[in-house]
């Protein structure tokens, strides 16, 4: 069970590059997170996804895509990359809804956005 | 606007000290809040308290909930270096139980 992965692991973008990051679960979960983590700001939600097929924007989507394809998987897009961008992202993932249960984490991607 | 304040946002303590940290919260229709603890990487979570559970304990860590003053806090008795971590406070908002508005965490350095 490796829980929620996520690749890649870092990444250095030029401004105006595109990428997308890849979130996977193998706990069949429905629901999926995109957050992103700044110093001093703490988590912020990019989108979410409360089922395969299914995404929701949530505190932070501009500039942002996302895809549920398939039920173990999340993609975040950035079409154009900013320096405002330069975060570091985590996904991640749970059964029910935030509000019943915890939600597990991914390891995290830092992507700095030159 | 649907709010978690955590305090304080940093602190610094010896081996054996007890920390108490503070998490206060604005919003309506209250579901549940949640702690997590942050080492080097991905959050990993520590309590659920709910208006039915309001009060949990795990070895030197407890947690309580305080509905009336909206806030909750989570104790550490004898600190230990590897308690050394950011502590994420986070509520469901108002009319959304699929996500969770996390604060902005408590950062604890706990020194030999």
């Amino acid at each position: 069970n490796a829980g929620v992965t996520q690749t890649p692991k870092f990444r250095v973008l030029k401004t105006g590059q595109s990428m997308t990051l890849l979130c996977a679960q193998d706990m069949n979960h429905e629901y999926m997170y995109w957050y992103r983590q700044d110093p001093g700001m703490g988590l912020r939600l990019i989108h979410y996804s409360v089922g395969e097929g299914t995404t929701a924007k949530g505190e932070v989507p501009d500039g942002y895509n996302v895809s549920r394809l398939k039920k173990q998987n999340f993609l975040l897009g950035l079409e154009s990359a900013a320096p405002s961008q330069t975060s570091v992202y985590f996904c991640a993932s749970s059964y029910e809804g935030a509000a019943q249960e915890t939600q597990y984490f991914g390891p995290g991607t830092r992507l700095l956005v030159l | 606007e649907d709010k978690v304040v955590q305090s304080p946002l940093s602190l610094v303590v010896h081996e054996g000290d007890t920390v108490t940290l503070n998490c206060s919260y604005e919003v309506t229709n209250f579901r549940s809040l949640l702690w997590y603890k942050q080492e080097k990487k991905a959050p990993t979570f520590l309590f659920m308290l709910t208006s039915s559970g309001i009060e949990k304990k795990s070895g030197r860590l407890s947690s309580i909930l305080d509905k009336k003053e909206l806030s909750s806090i989570l104790n550490i008795t004898a600190t230990q270096t590897g308690d050394s971590a950011i502590y994420l406070c986070a509520v469901p908002p108002q009319g959304g139980s699929e996500k969770l508005v996390f604060g902005k965490g408590t950062k604890l350095t706990v020194n030999p």
